[in-house]
């Protein structure tokens, strides 16, 4: 159950574009699409941005977007707005019943 | 509107007990997995628990099995946390969340918990 790896930091210019990458293994990010992001600000609950791999769920902005590779998932910001400076999670189901969370990556707007 | 709020988190020694509670609306409860996560000050988030609808299967992270117990009542549209045997490193703020069966889509505001002599 070991945390999945993203980058400690990410930034981009308002609108640019900016891509965070979430690596794990194939027993779980490579193995099942029960990927997520979520998007947390200070002193804040994290919000939910993306579902199985590549959903928006309703409010969230189109300019947000996933994917997955191999081990590899990656939540790309597109048109970066000062809003969505944040911390960012990605998340996986890890099997029998057990979920793992990413280190987290703080993407600040310039 | 989904509603979910966390109670019962303080401080607490080492060694010692505390049951969280989250008191859920706005949605099925007892047809919806339901999760704990907390967040340890100025850390990541961490997966604690989970439990199936009818309360029938129960997972947890390793570092509790054994020491916490999730639980729910759906005609209270409750879930609770009972956590045994803390440790400094179990300090952290606990969000319970609903689990939609791909993603946590609805988290509540968290409680905090703080382990201290």
């Amino acid at each position: 159950q070991s945390a999945l790896t993203q980058p400690p930091s990410a930034s981009g210019s308002p609108g640019q574009s900016v891509t965070i990458s979430c690596t794990g293994t194939s027993s779980d990010v490579g193995g099942y699409n029960h990927v997520s992001w979520y998007q947390q600000s200070p002193g804040k609950a994290p919000k939910l941005m993306i579902s199985e791999v590549s959903k928006r769920p309703s409010g969230v902005p189109a300019r947000f977007s996933g994917s997955k590779s191999g081990n590899t998932a990656s939540l790309t910001v597109s048109g970066l707005q000062a809003e969505d400076e944040a911390e960012y999670y990605c998340s996986s189901y890890a099997g029998s019943g057990n979920y793992v969370f990413g280190t987290g990556t703080k993407l600040s707007v310039l | 509107e989904v509603q979910l709020v966390e109670s019962g988190g303080g401080l607490v020694q080492p060694g010692g007990s505390l049951r969280l509670s989250c008191a859920a609306s706005g949605f099925t409860f007892s047809s919806s997995w339901m999760s704990w996560v907390r967040q340890a000050p100025g850390k990541g988030l961490e997966w604690v628990a989970s439990i199936k609808p009818d309360g029938s299967a129960k997972y947890y992270v390793d570092s509790v099995k054994g020491r916490f117990t999730v639980s729910r009542d759906n005609p209270k549209d409750s879930l609770y946390l009972q956590m045994n045997s803390l440790r400094a490193e179990d300090t952290a703020v606990f969000y319970c969340a609903v689990y939609n069966g791909w993603a946590f889509d609805y988290w509540g505001q968290g409680t905090l918990v703080a382990v201290s002599s």
